[in-house]
């Protein structure tokens, strides 16, 4: 069974600081990969996609990914206090959209 | 254009009653996916429509849940004779279709028997 695997969290970091995000998956046969931001009672938010290793910025965002050691993470840099929300990690393992499994999250918390 | 909108909002209903759940995908986007979310809790995938190809109903916790897409667009999801441990956020999302493509998520239902 295909799982994806964060830390639940919380993870608490002072205003701007670097908040590192890790999100490990089960298989190595893994097209797609998503960060999605969720704030409380929201529905959650596409944050960034990546789909080769190596990193990918976009802003104050950077998504990192090793498909050899099968993990993929985010880093939020100079973090805010609207940064605190819940961060869901997701895998998509075919190229037809079935194989879409999100991680349980990671709730981050920024102190002002 | 609009994104993903779903109805009604909230729904209150009694213990044993049925409940439809409502999803409009963004235009011309062929997959869509319902999830379920409960309170502190991560997404359960429950069902996934592709084209006009046959749903994977893989993720329904039971046989009392079932969803449909008319004509390719609009999905329904129903819960048949609604247990207390069915409250929870619904989620649709709807996507492109191919997997590089992301989902984009709908305000969602959220449905509370008691």
């Amino acid at each position: 069974q295909k799982e994806v695997e964060q830390n639940s969290g919380p993870l608490s970091v002072p205003e701007g600081a670097i908040a590192s995000l890790n999100c490990t998956y089960s298989d190595r046969v893994s097209q797609s990969f998503f960060w999605y931001r969720q704030y409380s009672g929201k529905s959650p938010e596409l944050i960034m996609s990546i789909y080769s290793n190596g990193d990918k910025e976009d802003g104050r965002f950077t998504a990192q990914l090793n498909k050899a050691s099968q993990y993929v993470s985010l880093l939020i840099r100079d973090s805010q206090p609207s940064d605190s929300a819940t961060y869901l990690c997701a895998v998509n393992w075919d190229n037809y959209g079935q194989n879409f499994v999100f991680g349980p999250g990671t709730r981050l918390s920024v102190l002002p | 254009g609009a994104g993903v909108s779903q109805s009604p909002s909230n729904k209150v209903t009694e213990k044993g009653k049925d409940v439809e759940l409502r999803c409009d995908p963004i235009s011309g986007h062929t997959a869509l996916y319902w999830y379920r979310q409960s309170l502190g809790q991560g997404l359960e995938f429950l069902i996934y429509f592709q084209g006009n190809s046959a749903p994977d109903k893989s993720g329904l916790p039971s046989d009392r849940f079932s969803a449909e897409r008319t004509g390719g667009s609009v999905s329904t999801l129903t819960i048949q004779r609604t247990q207390q441990e069915d409250s929870a956020v619904y989620l649709c999302a709807s996507s492109s279709g191919t997997s590089m493509e992301t989902q984009y998520f709908g305000p969602g239902t959220r449905l509370l028997v008691l």
